[in-house]
């Protein structure tokens, strides 16, 4: 099955500053990769996807790059806000087959934006 | 539209006991799946259907147990509760054959005495 490891766990930044989350997946037959947001004691939201024909896709201060032939990806989050401070995961979906839709999560990272 | 719900919020449960956590959708999503999350582990997948009447296991399927006989609803039994299923479950659900993602559920946060 897919196996999908995310880089750091833990990431504190200042107010204002750049922040990267790394996710690598094993199975190059998945084909879409979106990156949830969990506040504390929420639940994981989607903030943004891109799919396998895609290299980047942006939405304001988020961005994600797909790397096909290296298997990995990453969230780019610009300008930070404390109220980015959550915990990020990344995840992967294999395509086709009997495994068609089902999402398999990174281990997350625990942002702290410092004001 | 209430989307993904879940009942109930918080439950704790001693030893041996069963239960049935609840989840329900309403926006026609033909796949719904259960996930229980663990501190540093993310979310793992415990059972997924991809329609009535269609089930399959997930990565961490032992203990539990699950059933579709609609589309809108996905019960999660736990049929002899331990100490190791202490965590918060949630319930997923999206559209088949196409990359959307997923709406969650609330959670449920389970605690087993």
């Amino acid at each position: 099955g897919e196996n999908v490891e995310q880089h750091p766990s833990t990431l504190s930044v200042q107010e204002g500053d750049s922040a990267v989350i790394k996710c690598t997946y094993s199975d190059s037959a998945s084909n879409y990769f979106p990156w949830y947001k969990q506040e504390l004691g929420k639940r994981p939201q989607l903030i943004i996807d891109i799919r396998s024909n895609v290299g980047e896709k942006k939405d304001q201060r988020i961005a994600v790059t797909l790397n096909k032939t290296a298997k990995h990806f990453s969230l780019h989050i610009t300008e930070t806000q404390p109220e980015d401070s959550a915990v990020y995961f990344c995840a992967a979906k294999l395509g086709g087959g009997t495994s068609y839709g089902k999402l398999t999560f990174g281990q997350g990272t625990i942002l702290t934006v410092h004001p | 539209n209430a989307g993904v719900t879940q009942t109930p919020k918080f439950q704790v449960l001693k030893t041996g006991q069963s239960m049935t956590l609840q989840c329900a959708q309403d926006m026609n999503h033909e796949y719904m799946s259960w996930y229980r999350q663990d501190p540093g582990m993310g979310l793992r997948l415990i059972h997924y259907s991809v329609g009535a009447g269609i089930t399959d296991q997930g990565e961490v399927p032992n203990g539990y147990n699950v059933s579709r006989s609609t589309t809108e609803d996905f019960p999660l039994r736990l049929l002899s509760a331990a100490p190791s299923q202490t965590s918060v479950y949630f319930c997923a659900s999206r559209y088949t054959g196409q990359d959307y993602g997923y709406t969650f559920g609330s959670g449920t946060r389970l605690t087993v005495v």
